[in-house]
């Protein structure tokens, strides 16, 4: 069946504007969490949704960071006026239930010139 | 210190060795316990799952957890060079959100 889906692959953009990073979570998962994974670093939790939970969003590393998901499924991560520390590659996974491990697209690597 | 301890390696290993790649924790609180590798420029795939202590196999994976030491392992056997990839293990507790170490670069060289 279809896996975790991120777009777009690849994004770059200028310091200070704003990017949108889209995920499809698997069909059915009520469970989805974004992570931000830079390089030699570990993953770094950002939000999690739970159904229709209000978000943990004890991750986000500013207000210039958001989140939604639309009835419980796809989720938009946005970042407001872009900087240079925000390049990373961003991931989002998904779960069937919150006691179930997570499984993850291949990520939207964000380069901020 | 941090919650989770990966050695980030790289382990280099010839073609046919057991691997064995390790965690340490200190939150107690952690009972659910995942390993996921990630090949470059791909996202993390699962390989392994367990809920509290024992051992799990699956194919030449097994996976070890000792909450009394704090300690999960991941055992894979007759290594092939398509494993060279970065392991990273996981665990969460009654947050269910994962804390994941640094990950593990396994070179194996044919």
């Amino acid at each position: 069946g279809a896996g975790v889906s991120q777009s777009p692959s690849n994004k770059v953009t200028e310091k200070g504007k704003d990017v949108e990073l889209r995920c499809d979570p698997i069909s059915g998962h009520t469970a989805l969490y974004w992570y931000r994974q830079s390089l030699g670093q570990g993953l770094e939790f950002l939000i999690y949704f739970q159904g229709n939970s209000a978000p943990d969003k004890s991750g986000l590393p500013s207000d210039r960071f958001s989140a939604e998901r639309t009835g419980g499924s796809v989720s938009t991560l946005t970042i407001q006026r872009t900087q240079q520390e925000d390049s990373a590659v961003y991931l989002c996974a998904s779960s069937p239930d919150r006691d179930q491990p997570q499984h993850f697209g291949d990520g939207t690597r964000l380069s901020i010139l | 210190q941090k919650e989770v301890e990966q050695d980030p390696g790289p382990l280099s290993v010839p073609e046919g060795a057991i691997v064995s790649l390790n965690c340490t924790y200190s939150n107690s609180a952690f009972q659910y316990f995942m390993w996921y590798r990630q090949y470059s420029r791909k996202g993390p795939e699962l390989l392994m799952y367990t809920y509290s202590s024992g051992n799990k196999e699956d194919g030449r994976f097994t996976a070890q957890v000792d909450k009394s030491s704090k300690y999960i392992s991941l055992f894979i056997r007759d290594s092939q060079p398509s494993d060279s990839a970065t392991y990273l293990c996981a665990m969460m507790g009654g947050s269910y959100i994962p804390t994941f170490g640094r990950g593990t670069s396994l070179i194996v060289h044919p």
